[in-house]
């Protein structure tokens, strides 16, 4: 299958500093990717979508000036924590899809802020 | 609103049994449906998906079941082994184009 990578996969960083995680689809163009945020024990939360060069379409509820993503590239895409607090400490996943309806998702990046 | 879930949190199943796990969905106008199998600190993983013209089909070790009557679906293992202990999530692709995850069932091996 498809592989998607996620980097950094655990980040620590205080409170008030700015976490970039990127994801990348390493063998395949992707069209769309996702951003899902997991809390422990609970299902994963649909953040945004983006698409390649456009910007990103945000779930309600979700702050676009907090978390700031960028889809520059059909293989890459970035998710920008700014102004981090404790209660953004989560598991980040992305996933991204090509040209068919199948979605492929990272490993996840384990933040927490102090 | 519309939402995919899942009937039970955890299943503990014996080693070489065979496993069911089952999921709701409310949305009629969903025409995929896939299982994503989640270990400790990873991401989700696709096990099978099933489109709605099927009300079945097989993999390796797995089967996934359709009921679009009844709006069920289910994943069925067989011989269970432990490296099968994870949390399994059923997902929705509703006309929206966006996947709608279930709450997840924890799965728990027994040797």
């Amino acid at each position: 299958g498809a592989v998607v990578s996620q980097h950094p996969s655990r980040v620590i960083c205080k409170s008030g500093t700015s976490v970039k995680i990127e994801c990348r689809s390493l063998d395949f163009q992707a069209t769309t990717m996702f951003w899902y945020r997991q809390f422990p024990k609970k299902s994963l939360m649909l953040m945004a979508t983006s698409n390649e060069g456009s910007k990103a379409t945000y779930e309600q509820g979700v702050e676009k000036d907090k978390f700031l993503i960028n889809h520059a590239s059909l293989t890459l895409s970035t998710l920008t924590v700014t102004s981090a607090h404790p209660e953004d400490s989560s598991f980040y996943i992305c996933s991204a899809r090509g040209r068919g309806d199948e979605q492929y998702f990272g490993p996840g990046t384990r933040l927490t802020v102090t | 609103g519309e939402s995919v879930g899942l009937h039970l949190p955890t299943l503990s199943v014996q080693e070489g049994d065979n496993s069911i796990i089952n999921c709701a969905y409310s949305n009629s106008a969903s025409d995929y449906f896939i299982w994503y199998k989640q270990e400790s600190g990873k991401g989700p993983q696709f096990i099978i998906d099933i489109r709605s013209n099927m009300d079945k089909r097989q993999g390796q070790r797995v089967t996934v079941l359709l009921n679009k009557t009844v709006k069920h679906l289910s994943l069925q293992i067989a011989a269970t082994q432990p490296g099968d202990s994870a949390v399994y999530f059923c997902a929705e692709f509703g006309n929206d184009y966006k996947l709608s995850f279930g709450a997840g069932t924890t799965v728990t091996v027994r040797a």
